[in-house]
């Protein structure tokens, strides 16, 4: 059964930095490109950068690169996504999810949980 | 970018009725690029329909997806108690320099009437 499993909801500064994983089980970790997904009630969902484990390639939304790092560990099949100085802005529910990517479609298959992110003086 | 509108914002529907849920690319689109997700409270999303006509593993066949260019379609046949839910509609992109993107619409609110 795929199963991706995501950290708990974290509280943080202004200014501090953080990372966050999403690991997964249940099928070959490095053949499947992995998502983050941001969600708030102001912008609802939005791509921000996925990871391929393989070989750690990385692509981003304009809208987030040079605001996130993404980093990968092959062998305890986890992603993650990382913040080195976080803002009051960066408070939302952040997904992983696998990303099928065919010529029937490119979509996002199996979702984690969500991490609750936070960031308040 | 191609931006995707959904409507209505909310349905308020009775279990047993039929819903129509609507998704618009800004410009054309493959369908092949087009999918659709149901997220309940405190869940992330979940799967439903890939290259816009295609259900994921598991979803029941009351939900069926249409539509091709700029007008897609989610339609639920008859809607059961778990179905109430807020839907979304998914776009992947690639632009002539390989930069890949994924938009999503801002959903539609199926609630109980």
């Amino acid at each position: 059964e795929v199963q991706l499993v995501q950290s708990g909801a974290e509280v943080k500064k202004p200014g501090e930095s953080l990372k966050i994983s999403c690991q997964a089980s249940g099928y070959s970790f490095t053949t499947y490109w992995i998502g983050w997904v941001r969600q708030t009630p102001e912008k609802g969902l939005e791509w921000m950068a996925m990871i391929y484990p393989g070989d750690s390639d990385t692509r981003f939304s304009p809208s987030f690169e040079g605001q996130v790092t993404l980093s990968g560990d092959k062998s305890v099949n986890t992603v993650f996504l990382q913040w080195n100085s976080l803002k009051a802005s960066d408070t939302a529910m952040y997904f992983c999810a696998r990303r099928i990517f065919s010529s029937a479609g490119d979509y996002f298959d199996f979702w984690g949980q969500g991490t609750l992110i936070t960031v308040s003086s | 970018e191609t931006v995707l509108t959904q409507s209505p914002g909310t349905l308020s529907l009775s279990p047993g009725e039929r819903a129509t849920l609507s998704c618009r690319a800004s410009q054309s689109i493959s369908r092949s690029s087009l999918a659709w997700y149901q997220q309940k409270p405190g869940q992330g999303p979940r799967l439903l329909i890939y290259g816009a006509s295609t259900r994921a593993t598991g979803v029941p066949d009351r939900f069926s997806g249409s539509g091709s260019g700029t007008d897609f379609t989610l339609t639920i046949s008859r809607l059961e108690s778990e179905d109430f839910a807020v839907y979304y509609c998914q776009h992947y992109y690639t632009s002539h320099y390989g930069t890949s993107r994924f938009t999503f619409g801002p959903g539609t609110k199926v609630d109980i009437k």
